[in-house]
């Protein structure tokens, strides 16, 4: 069964670029991996999803290596508003089921 | 944009009482979820289901059921309530793509079982 494993913490200063690295064996071979932020009291949203090497958007990028056992959430410059938990979601290779980990609690200080 | 839609935000219910969780979504989507979430052990799949009247065991089923009669409507049972089920009660839906498949989750539902 697959399994993610996450920092459990990490704490950064405003400005600065934050790298979440997840590990993930057993993964589904075609699937997306795909991150999430979670703010209190709300639900999960999606921030950003890769297949392999590096994509990019407007709030962060993703780099995944050739072997896919694991995958760096980027956020550059970060700002007290990304304050939040943070998960990779991949899919299990056997069963199909999506593998949520304990995700990062990242706070960003001033 | 995508809507997920939890009938309640927070719920309390009695030990033995049977608890319905409503969750419904705007966008059409074949597959929905439901997690429940607790400190230091993350969101963890209860159930989901992939098409109207089908569904499949997560990783956590014991002690829940649930029902999707109609697409858009995915409804979370607890059967007989117990205080070990008190959680954040997340649902979410997605479409059937499944190379990139992103969930779209509600607010979610605090319960608590006294």
């Amino acid at each position: 069964l697959a399994k993610t494993t996450q920092p459990i913490s990490m704490d950064s200063y405003e400005g600065q670029e934050v790298n979440i690295t997840c590990s993930h064996n057993n993964i589904a071979t075609n699937d997306y991996i795909t991150w999430y932020q979670q703010f209190p009291s709300q639900g999960p949203r999606f921030i950003i999803q890769g297949y392999k090497t590096k994509v990019k958007n407007e709030v962060a990028s993703l780099f995944i290596p050739a072997d896919r056992k694991s995958s760096t959430l980027s956020l550059p410059r970060v700002s007290l508003s990304d304050t939040a938990v943070y998960y990779c979601l991949p899919r299990d290779s056997g069963t199909y089921k999506y593998i949520f980990g304990t995700g990062t609690r990242l706070k960003v200080l001033a | 944009d995508v809507k997920v839609t939890q009938s309640s935000r927070y719920l309390v219910k009695r030990t033995g009482e049977k608890v319905f969780l409503e969750c419904v979504q705007d966008m059409d989507h074949e597959n929905m979820f439901w997690y429940r979430q607790d400190p230091g052990l993350g969101l963890r799949l209860i159930y989901f289901s992939y098409d109207v009247k089908m569904k499949e065991k997560g990783d956590i089923p014991e002690g829940y059921s649930v029902s999707r009669e109609k697409k858009e409507r995915f409804s979370l049972i607890l059967e007989s309530a117990s205080t070990n089920q008190t959680s954040m009660y997340l649902c979410a839906s997605s479409t059937p793509t499944s190379r990139k498949n992103i969930q779209y989750f509600g607010a979610g539902t605090r319960l608590s079982v006294l």
